[in-house]
């Protein structure tokens, strides 16, 4: 299984960009990622996944690594609803999520 | 479309008791999941259903047993309910090929006493 690390928390300023990094260091060449995010004890919302290029969408940019080891999770204007938990996921195969604890974002006034 | 539905939002149970957690996808997904999630903890897989007529353990699958009803149904089943048990159980659904997110449901809050 690839298994991501992600620091436990990070601060941003409002309207400033979020750059949330993580580690998947054992990931195999056919290993997607995927980035989701829980907003209090909601159900996770997806935001972005990639494979090996860089992808963006109208929530955020998704940057991965040449060698893809790692990879950073922008969001460009963050704003206070942007507050949650933010997990790095890299499933083996088409099925089986590990989520781990993820990084908690505040973004601040 | 509704998406994900979990029925019911908040259930108390006491130790020893059963009860079924029911989910519902209307997106025509080949792949349902159970997770739990423990306060300040992140999501467990417990159960998953990688296609209508097969179920598969996830990481924590003791205490649980699932039925895939139907292709639109997935149900997680407490047979003997404990205090571990308390948690927050969350329903996905996903497309079932590599590169497809899973959406999630809203959730079903289990207190057992």
């Amino acid at each position: 299984d690839a298994k991501t690390t992600q620091p436990p928390s990070m601060d941003c300023a409002e309207g400033r960009a979020a750059n949330l990094p993580c580690n998947h260091s054992t990931i195999s060449g056919n290993e997607y990622v995927y980035w989701y995010r829980q907003i209090h004890s909601q159900g996770p919302q997806y935001i972005i996944h990639g494979l090996k290029n860089n992808e963006t969408n109208e929530m955020a940019s998704l940057i991965i690594t040449e060698d893809r080891k790692s990879s950073t999770l922008i969001l460009p204007h963050a704003t206070l609803r942007d507050t949650a938990v933010y997990y790095c996921i890299s499933p083996p195969g088409t099925y089986k999520y590990i989520f781990g604890t993820g990084t908690r974002l505040k973004v601040l006034a | 479309n509704a998406g994900v539905t979990q029925t019911p939002k908040f259930q108390v149970l006491k130790t020893g008791q059963s009860m079924t957690l029911q989910c519902a996808q209307d997106m025509n997904h080949n792949s349902m999941y159970w997770y739990r999630q423990d306060p300040g903890m992140g999501l467990r897989l417990i159960y998953y259903s990688a296609s209508e007529g097969t179920t598969d353990k996830g990481e924590v699958p003791n205490g649980y047993n699932v039925s895939r009803l139907n292709k639109r149904e997935f149900s997680l089943r407490l047979e003997s309910a404990a205090p571990s048990q308390t948690s927050v159980y969350f329903c996905a659904s996903r497309g079932g090929q590599a590169g497809y997110e899973q959406y999630f449901g809203p959730g079903t809050r289990l207190t057992v006493t």
